[in-house]
């Protein structure tokens, strides 16, 4: 079945050094990939998301990039700060052509910034 | 605030009752969708809506559950004869076709 892969699980930074997570999907027609930011007690908030006809996308301090060949993704944040402590959940969509919207999600990373 | 808004925020039933919980979505969003989340894991899809209609159910959902969005407008996810099992976050999400799905904060439900 369809399944996305999420490493690592857990990650912990300095503050100001970089956080890269990697997703990895099985479903050649996802088309669409968010990420969310989960915080304790709060539903998860998106924070960038890509199509499958874009290589990259940046916003701010947050950047994510997408290999279609390999089925890979990763989200990308640079100048780390103590409040992006949270967990990180990528997602792929599934059944591109039918564009159902829905989504499964990875198991999540805990990321851990230090200050 | 006109984020999607979940009631309650946390339930806590004896097994075997029967829960309701309500999600009212930002208001010019025609989908609809329920997600369940346990401990350390990612949200997994359970149903979705595209106005009134519900077009998809996961096998995830028995027959115990059931939802629905009169009116194309708010939902409620029903859990009939609840088990210890169903203890988990359910979320609820909206979105513009086709567009970035947003989250509520969820209802936790704990069995006892």
């Amino acid at each position: 079945g369809e399944n996305v892969e999420q490493h690592p699980s857990t990650l912990s930074v300095q503050e100001g050094d970089s956080a890269v997570i990697k997703c990895t999907y099985s479903d050649s027609a996802s088309n669409y990939f968010p990420w969310y930011k989960q915080e304790l007690g709060k539903g998860p908030q998106l924070i960038i998301d890509i199509r499958s006809n874009v290589g990259e996308k940046k916003d701010q301090r947050i950047a994510v990039t997408l290999n279609k060949t390999a089925k890979h993704f990763s989200l990308h944040i640079t100048e780390t700060q103590p409040e992006d402590s949270a967990v990180y959940f990528c997602a792929a969509s599934i059944g591109g052509s039918s564009n159902t919207g829905k989504l499964i999600f990875g198991q999540g990373t805990t990321l851990q910034v230090k200050p | 605030d006109t984020g999607v808004s979940q009631d309650p925020r946390h339930k806590i039933t004896k097994r075997g009752q029967n829960v309701t919980f309500r999600c009212d979505p930002i208001s010019e969003h025609n989908r609809l969708y329920w997600y369940r989340q346990t401990l350390g894991q990612g949200p997994e899809f359970l149903t979705y809506f595209q106005n009134e209609a519900q077009l998809e159910k996961s096998r995830l959902l028995s027959d115990r559950f059931s939802a629905e969005r009169p009116k194309g407008s708010f939902s409620t996810l029903e859990i009939q004869r609840t088990e210890q099992g169903d203890s988990a976050m359910y979320l609820c999400a909206s979105s513009w076709t086709p567009g970035p799905q947003h989250f509520g904060d969820g209802t936790r439900l704990s069995i006892l």
